[in-house]
Formats: C-alpha cells, structure tokens, sequence
C-alpha cells in the first residue's frame, strides 16, 4: 500500500516557538493532502485541506495564521504551528490522497506527531 | 447532514470470537466507506472500504457490510485475536468532496487472550 511519513516523529518545545512538521507522500503524487488533530481518545478532527500549488482550505474554527500550511510539491506538505502553546499540545496527523476519481481517493494517513508545548 | 455516528464506543471480545462496529450515515450523497484501524501512538491505517454498488466485502477475517437503505454499514471481524485490539474508525466521503473524509467516534476494542 502506499505509505505517508511524517516528521517530526514527537516534538518537544517551548511556549513561544514555532515547530514545523512534514509530511511526505514516498511512493505516491499526492495531489491533495489532509492535516488532522486528534486528542486522546477522541476521534481525527480535520483542520485542513490543501492542494498542491494552491493554498490550504482550513476548516471552520482554525486559525490559519497560527496553522500555517504548505504543499509546495506533490509528495511534500507541512504544517507550521506557530507561537506555539501549551493548548495546541496534541497529535497532530497527516493524510494523503491522490485524489481525482473514484479509484484514487483512498486517504493515507502519516505515522503521526506528539506536539509537546511546554 | 455530514455525521456519521458510530457505535459501541467501546467493545470487549473474547479470543476467537466475532467482533462487530456499527456506523450510520446521513448524507445519501456518500459512495465511498472506509474503515481505519488505529494502534496507540500511531497514525489510522487503511483496514478494508467499500463503494455503496455491493452489500458486502470481505477481506481475510473483515467483512464490511453495507445497507443502503438503511444507510448504515458495519465491520466484522471473524476469529478476533489480542493483537486485533485498537481502535476502529469508519468513515464516509462523496467523491466530489476531494476525498474529504467525515469520521465516526471511533470504537475501542480489546480481545481478551
């Protein structure tokens, strides 16, 4: 099957600071790529949808200039949190699809990244 | 209309015994079903989908089934094993959604050795 990686894999960091996390499609054109929040024992809240070329589709009640979100090449997206704190200390997942009909749809979901603000 | 609500929240299973996930959807515009299966720490991984054109599908010990008039579907796994525990999430999307997928609660399943 198609694999997504993300990195970091867990990210440590002061109240404050911005953290970058990528996510890579490795075996795939991702043509659409998802980022998703999840907290413990809950299920995947989507905060975003980008395109590659274009920019993020942000879901209602996500700040876009605190989520910074790029997709600069087809198997490359990242997602910057910036000013980071202690409440946007979460698991932070990324998805892949390739997108453009009904057999290429399938999302692909990234290993994850625990986002700890201290 | 874009839920898709999904029950038990959690499930306890014996060795070798059927584990089944029920999940309803509202929007009659969905038309394709996957379900995630997701280890503590890690990212959901695609388990088995389905496309609303047959009633069931099935893949080594899951089976999904699909009624669409009644616009549900459910997963079943046959002969669950401990190594099965994790969390189950279905989902739905519309094609012309650009694969945006709407997630049920997730279910918390643990088979008993």
């Amino acid at each position: 099957g198609a694999v997504v990686s993300q990195h970091p894999s867990r990210v440590i960091c002061k109240s404050g600071t911005s953290v970058k996390i990528e996510c890579r499609s490795l075996d795939f054109q991702a043509t659409t790529m998802f980022w998703y929040r999840q907290f413990p024992k809950k299920s995947l809240m989507l905060m975003a949808t980008s395109n590659e070329g274009s920019k993020a589709t942000y879901e209602q009640g996500v700040e876009k200039d605190k989520f910074l979100i790029n997709h600069a090449s087809l198997t490359l997206s990242t997602l910057t949190v910036t000013s980071a704190h202690p409440e946007d200390s979460s698991f932070y997942i990324c998805s892949a699809s390739e997108g453009g009909s009904w057999n290429t749809d399938t999302q692909y979901f990234g290993p994850g990244t625990r986002l700890t603000v201290l | 209309q874009q839920q898709v609500k999904q029950s038990p929240q959690s499930l306890i299973v014996q060795k070798g015994g059927i584990s089944i996930i029920n999940c309803a959807y509202e929007n009659t515009a969905f038309d394709y079903f996957p379900w995630y299966q997701q280890f503590p720490g890690k990212g959901p991984a695609l388990l088995i989908a389905i496309r609303p054109d047959v009633s069931e599908k099935k893949e080594g010990r899951f089976t999904i089934s699909f009624n669409k008039s009644a616009k549900q579907f459910s997963l079943h796994i046959m002969d669950s094993q401990p190594g099965d525990s994790a969390t189950y999430f279905c989902a739905a999307s519309k094609e012309t959604s650009g694969s945006r997928l709407t997630f049920g609660e997730g279910t918390q399943l643990t088979v008993n050795p």
